[in-house]
């Protein structure tokens, strides 16, 4: 069975400071694919990157930053310098090769308070 | 900038009424999913497509909803009859889906309509 588990609900923090939110899956497939969305408080859902399972290198976008460690199933974001408009729900989702279907976890709600 | 459009982004209706949500995903994109969000189950698959044949719908109340892609522009998600726990945000998302071995694609999904079933 596949599953995504972000373990932290809701995140408060003030501008400026570094946040980490934490994703763990689970999945017996040896090639899988690995998402972060964003949902704004307009309700739309963004797509910010997409890993597969082969490859474990780190990626860095602007703020954002990604740390996939295939040894603890982890996929974790970190936003560097956090800004008011980076307050969303982030969703972490898996995605297994013979399948088309997401898995999402249950999103965890950032609070970035000027 | 390709997007996925839905429409309506509103309705507000009666229980027991017709409702007809649709989409139009994004061009060369071959794989179409309807979810469904509620704060209390989140974000729920209920059905998907890909080259326009229904693959995996699951997830969806088959007695009241029913999902079709009449044609590559086009896919509707239909509830008969509403009712008031039909109350959410149901998105849309295309793809592009290659045979097995091929790159994922990245899912991307429409803006949502919010449905209010009174």
């Amino acid at each position: 069975a596949q599953k995504v588990t972000q373990a932290q609900t809701e995140i408060s923090v003030v501008e400026k400071e570094d946040v980490t939110l934490d994703c763990v899956y689970e999945t017996r497939d040896t090639t899988y694919y690995l998402f972060w969305y964003k949902q704004p408080p307009s309700g739309e859902l963004v797509f910010l990157i997409r890993r597969n399972s082969f490859d474990e290198q780190n990626e860095i976008s602007g703020r954002y930053s990604w740390n996939f460690q295939k040894s603890t199933s982890s996929f974790n974001f970190t936003i560097t310098a956090s800004q008011v408009v980076d307050s969303a729900v982030y969703f972490c989702a898996l995605s297994a090769l013979n399948t088309d279907k997401l898995i999402f976890g249950t999103g965890t709600r950032l609070q970035v308070f000027p | 900038d390709a997007r996925v459009t839905q429409t309506p982004r509103d309705k507000v209706t009666e229980m027991g009424q017709e409702v007809t949500m649709r989409c139009q995903p994004i061009l060369g994109h071959n794989t179409v999913f309807w979810y469904r969000q509620t704060m209390m189950q989140g974000l729920e698959l209920l059905a998907y497509f890909r080259n326009r044949a229904p693959l995996d719908d699951s997830g969806m109340p088959k007695d009241r909803f029913s999902a079709e892609m009449p044609d590559a522009t086009l896919a509707t998600l239909k509830i008969q009859p509403s009712e008031p726990r039909d109350s959410a945000v149901y998105f849309c998302a295309s793809g592009l889906s290659l045979l097995a071995g091929g790159e994922r694609e990245t899912q991307y999904f429409g803006p949502g309509t919010r449905l209010l079933v009174l």
